[in-house]
């Protein structure tokens, strides 16, 4: 039972436009949410979080929208990179110090 | 600087002999995490720690055990490795107060099975 869904594979976005990495979850509890970034031989480093309190959350080149209604969150990267190619992965967790459930993550390609 | 480090970063072994991968983590968490990742595939909890008390998740297998002698070790002995083991594992700490379950990952172990 796949609670954290990325359906995307795979995206590739031309260097300096917008990157949009989509996450779907389906465990209404879920009430925190992270991106992790993971490159080849090492291991996923944590980007961005928001809480189900709020709809939005900035950091610098990164956006973290979140749609409780339709259980959907996004990722924007403005402007992308070539250093943002990665596997990003969506997670969620109720709160409470319970286990983070993982999405299958989504490889994202910047072409220079 | 602070961090999670795993040891070795590439292991051979043979069907059935046992291994062990190792954990160190300098950030002083009390929480420490294993878990295993294949391609293409979401990271798979197999168990965690909070402090010395060890939580097992339901569908880890009994080949896999785990020891955690101090808060900055933790290991992960594979008693039988199959074929079907063969994997990336990693391990993750956090910070027990913490809402978000914010967890710091090592770079991972890549195990291969012969």
């Amino acid at each position: 039972d796949q609670q954290v869904k990325q359906n995307s594979p795979s995206l590739s976005v031309q260097e300096g436009r917008i990157s949009i990495l989509n996450c779907d979850y389906t465990n209404s509890m879920f009430d925190y949410f992270l991106w992790y970034k993971k490159y080849p031989a090492e291991g996923p480093t944590f980007l961005i979080s928001i809480s189900s309190i709020k709809d939005k959350n900035e950091d610098g080149r990164f956006t973290v929208f979140l749609n409780k209604s339709a259980k959907h969150l996004s990722l924007h990267i403005v402007p992308s990179q070539p250093g943002d190619s990665a596997v990003y992965f969506c997670a969620a967790n109720p709160g409470g110090n319970e286990k983070l459930t993982f999405g299958t993550g989504t490889r994202l390609t910047i072409i220079p | 600087d602070a961090m999670v480090i795993q040891n070795p970063r590439y292991q051979v072994t043979q069907f059935g002999k046992p291994v062990t991968l190792s954990c160190s983590q300098t950030l002083n968490h009390n929480v420490m995490y294993w878990y295993q990742q294949k391609s293409s595939q979401a990271p798979k909890l197999l168990f965690h720690y909070y402090d010395k008390d060890f939580n097992n998740e339901a569908d880890t297998p009994d080949n896999f055990q785990s020891r955690r002698p101090n808060t900055s070790f933790c290991f992960l002995d594979i008693r039988s490795p199959g074929l079907g083991d063969a994997a990336m594992y990693l391990c993750a700490t956090s910070r027990l107060e913490s809402s978000y379950n914010e967890q710091f990952f090592g770079p991972g172990t890549r195990l291969t099975v012969l």
